[in-house]
Parts: C-alpha cells; sequence; structure tokens
C-alpha cells in the first residue's frame, strides 16, 4: 500500500459543484501539503499545514479550502468548482527531522476535470 | 520574474552523453535546493538535494550550486533511455515549503 494515499484518483466534475480530495498518511510525518500541477506552470503550493492546528495558505489558494482533520489526514475543498481548476492535484508529506530534510513524498495525485 | 526558473526543454541527448539541466533562483537567502524526477503520469521524486556551493555528486548524477550567481544545475552521466523524464528543480526559500520550477522534459535517445 502507498504511503501517501489520495482519493479519488480521477473525478469529472461540473462547474459549481462542490469537490473534495482527500489525503491519507501513513508515514507518521506532521507536515502535509497540497499542491496543483498545470502543464508548464510546474508544481505551485495551495495549502500548507504542520501540525493539525497549523494551516497556511499557499501562492494560490484563491477557490480552495482545506481540513486537516487529524495527523494523518488532509483533505482539500472546492467549494465551487471552475473549468480552470482542471489539474492535477498532489499531496505530499514531509519530516523536518528527516535525513534528506526538504523531501516531500507526494500520493500518485487525483486528476481533475471541470466540465 | 519567477522564484524558480527552468527551460521547459525538450532536452534531447543520446544514449551515454552528459545531460546537463539548469535551474536559476530569485531569492539570495535560499538555502536548500533539490532535484526531483517525474516520469510521465507518475508523481515527482526526491534523486539530488545540495545545500553548499560546488559539487555533490551520488552515482551518475552530480548536482551543482552556485549561490552567488543563484544557479543551480544537474549533471546526468551516461544517459540511459530510463532517464527521459521531467525534472523538477526545487527551492527552499526558508518560507516553510518548496519552491518548485515548472520542468524541464529530458528525452535520451537510444
Amino acid at each position: 500500500d502507498a504511503d501517501v494515499t489520495q482519493t479519488p484518483r480521477n473525478r469529472i466534475t461540473k462547474t459549481g459543484k462542490r469537490i473534495m480530495l482527500e489525503c491519507s498518511q501513513t508515514k507518521g510525518h506532521d507536515r502535509m501539503y497540497w499542491y496543483r500541477q498545470d502543464p508548464g506552470l510546474g508544481l505551485r503550493l495551495i495549502y500548507y499545514s504542520f501540525d493539525v492546528k497549523d494551516i497556511n495558505k499557499g501562492e494560490i489558494s484563491d477557490g480552495y479550502s482545506v481540513s486537516r482533520q487529524a495527523q494523518a489526514k488532509f483533505s482539500l475543498s472546492l467549494e465551487s468548482a471552475i473549468p480552470n481548476q482542471t489539474a492535477l492535484y498532489f499531496c505530499a508529506t514531509s519530516d523536518p527531522a528527516g535525513e534528506r530534510t526538504g523531501e516531500l513524498f507526494f500520493g500518485e495525485g487525483s486528476r481533475l476535470t471541470v466540465l | 520574474q519567477k522564484e524558480v526558473e527552468q527551460n521547459s526543454g525538450p532536452l534531447s541527448v543520446p544514449e551515454g552523453a552528459i545531460a546537463s539541466l539548469n535551474c536559476t533562483y530569485s531569492d539570495r537567502g535560499s538555502q536548500s535546493f533539490f532535484w526531483y524526477r517525474q516520469y510521465s503520469g507518475k508523481s515527482p521524486e526526491l534523486i539530488m538535494f545540495i545545500y553548499s556551493n560546488g559539487d555533490k555528486e551520488d552515482g551518475r548524477f552530480t548536482a551543482q550550486l552556485n549561490k552567488a550567481s543563484q544557479y543551480v544545475s544537474l549533471l546526468i552521466r551516461d544517459s540511459q533511455p530510463s532517464d527521459s523524464a521531467t525534472y523538477l528543480c526545487a527551492v527552499d526559500t526558508g518560507r516553510r515549503a518548496l519552491t518548485f520550477g515548472s520542468g524541464t522534459r529530458l528525452q535520451v535517445q537510444p
């Protein structure tokens, strides 16, 4: 089983719908992140959380919200999806005390299409 | 100006050649630098990290950092078709999460 699990892996929805992407991890890491990837734009940070009570906006948080339900779970919500939110979304974790500080461990990605 | 810039490529090299991937960054306070490899349809994985000026070697990979020029590069020696992927440069600017470049697509021709 993957250490960082994202659900759903693929989702097609319509404009205006509420969508939740879920992420769970078994790595025991406190730090969790949501990135989005678009062709030619690389990975852009949406939100990040360093523990259950610490949630921070990234560079492109508008239109998104998050919930850190537990150390192992970090969910991303699109309250009212729009077509330009069509992208590949990655959840990631990190361990600041790890040997390779700064290493992110990514989930397999959630491909979202908004029609 | 983007915080982390990479040439999108594709960079095409023949099998056995040296592939040179480059990255520049804008924040002089950046402390740590990372190279991630991403195969098509897969998630990124860390292959190299460097904190100090100079070279760092790991097998066929060498990361080079020049903080004065705000430049970090990745050399892949004896390139193999299995090295064909997108290489993402990432920088720790001290703002608590990594900032990524847009990636360079590498194609190694057999």
